[in-house]
């Protein structure tokens, strides 16, 4: 069964700084996407990774993906206010299942 | 406005009740895909159609059900609601339709949920 893990659950940081989340999946995928929710919303569609090594980077924003080690980061620049948010990763599975992270609270401090 | 239209936007009912959420796919978008968030379980993949057709099954329980209609909108039924079926219920749509073939995305695009609650 595809289990998609994210750490940290929460994050609190300060504006300024940078941080990395983590997501490891536990079978073989070469799809996985980044959203992001905001306090009340909907989720959004953040990052789009096909392929072994794959960066793609928006803002302050960089995502990464390893298919040999089943994980993908989520790198944080120089935090602002706005990026306050839920992170979330997902990964497309066998058998057509879409299955996300258990998602990272991201709380930017000033 | 995302394109996926989401009804009811909140429910209130008790325990023991039949609810039915509906979902409007994007215009061209030939799946559907349904989610449960609560607080403590993050975003739960229920089930997955293309087409009219279920394509996958996640943690769904016995007592939900869904389909998928020929005009391609979609239906998530639950019945013998529990206090603990409270939550945030997401439909999202894509037009990939097949895991595996070729190398497209497959971006979900989210409505803005039902929140059920069950008193």
């Amino acid at each position: 069964e595809l289990k998609v893990e994210q750490n940290p659950l929460f994050l609190s940081m300060q504006e300024g700084k940078n941080y990395t989340i983590y997501c490891n999946y536990s079978t073989t995928s070469d799809r996985l996407y980044w959203y992001r929710q905001d306090p009340g919303k909907s989720l959004e569609s953040l990052f789009v990774l096909l392929s072994n090594g794959a960066v793609k980077q928006e803002g302050r924003l960089m995502a990464s993906l390893d298919t040999k080690a089943r994980l993908s980061t989520l790198h944080i620049t120089a935090a602002v206010h706005d990026l306050s948010a839920t992170y979330f990763c997902a990964v497309e599975g066998g058998t057509y299942k879409y299955i996300f992270g258990t998602g990272t609270r991201l709380k930017v401090l000033a | 406005d995302s394109g996926v239209t989401q009804t009811p936007k909140h429910l209130i009912t008790a325990t023991g009740q039949r609810v039915t959420l509906r979902c409007s796919p994007r215009s061209g978008d030939l799946s559907v895909y349904w989610y449960q968030q609560s607080l403590d379980q993050g975003l739960q993949f229920l089930i997955q159609y293309y087409n009219g057709e279920e394509r996958a099954k996640g943690n769904i329980l016995e007592r939900f059900s869904a389909q998928q209609f020929p005009d391609l909108h979609s239906e998530l039924n639950l019945s013998s609601l529990e206090l603990g079926d409270s939550a945030l219920y997401f439909c999202a749509s894509s037009v990939v339709p097949v895991w595996g073939l070729g190398t497209g995305a497959n971006v979900l695009t989210f409505g803005a949920g039902s929140r059920l609650t069950v008193l």
